[in-house]
């Protein structure tokens, strides 16, 4: 079956930029999602096919898929984007894959 | 608005069963596929099982394959999940979520699902 992973944390000072790293086999060739999650809510869906947003996503959230790494890039961090960002890519095996989850810290 | 919401969850003993339903609202829900997707306390997203818009087509995790079952019924706009044989593992948050194309672009808030003896 296929697999995603993430780095369980990543920490970046408020202002500045962080990027979450989805990692799988040739996932370039796969098209990956995002998904924002904070404490106590649902996900939602804040980029879709490798580097798409749906309406009212601000243009600070950003993606990006090739070879055997997905990035999303958060721009000018707020602390607002404290939260975990969850990945998900679709295999024709699996179905819907998630990666394991990364918590965003703003410092 | 465009919605949906969960209900069904609760606490169960292994072994026994359970039934969840997300009723969906603001949107023409036989024409998407849907998803159950779960959540372990403190884990990651664990995805469940797909339907096809019409109910004709379902795909199972092989962790719940032959214990749940996904099912649909258009005319009332509701998606369900019948949970048997439930074991302490099957213990989480359970979200409904709509298909588009590969992702899943709208969820529900959630139903929690505990399974202790």
């Amino acid at each position: 079956s296929y697999e995603v992973t993430q780095p369980l944390s990543v920490s970046v000072a408020l202002g500045q930029t962080a990027k979450i790293i989805c990692g799988g086999n040739n996932i370039g060739s796969k098209t990956v999602h995002w998904y924002q999650q904070k404490p106590g809510q649902a996900p939602i869906l804040i980029i879709y096919r490798d580097n798409n947003r749906p309406s009212g996503i601000p243009e600070r959230f950003s993606g990006s898929n090739s070879g055997n790494t997905a990035t999303l890039t958060i721009s000018s961090v707020q602390a607002g984007d404290e939260a975990d960002y969850h990945c998900q890519a679709w295999d024709s095996t699996s179905l819907v894959v998630f990666g394991g989850g990364t918590k965003l810290t703003v410092l | 608005q465009v919605h949906l919401v969960e209900s069904g969850g609760g606490v169960v003993q292994p072994g026994r069963s359970l039934r969840l339903s997300c009723a969906a609202t603001g949107f023409t829900f036989s024409r998407f596929s849907m998803s159950w997707v779960r959540q372990a306390p403190g884990k990651g997203l664990e995805w469940v099982a797909i339907i096809s818009y019409d109910g004709t087509t379902k795909n199972y995790a092989d962790s719940v394959k032959g214990r749940l079952t996904i099912s649909r019924d258009n005319s009332k706009n509701t998606l369900f999940l019948q949970m048997t044989s439930l074991r302490v593992e099957d213990s989480a948050l359970y979200y409904c979520a709509r298909l588009n194309g590969d992702y899943l672009d709208l969820w529900g808030p959630g139903t929690l699902v505990s399974v202790s003896s």
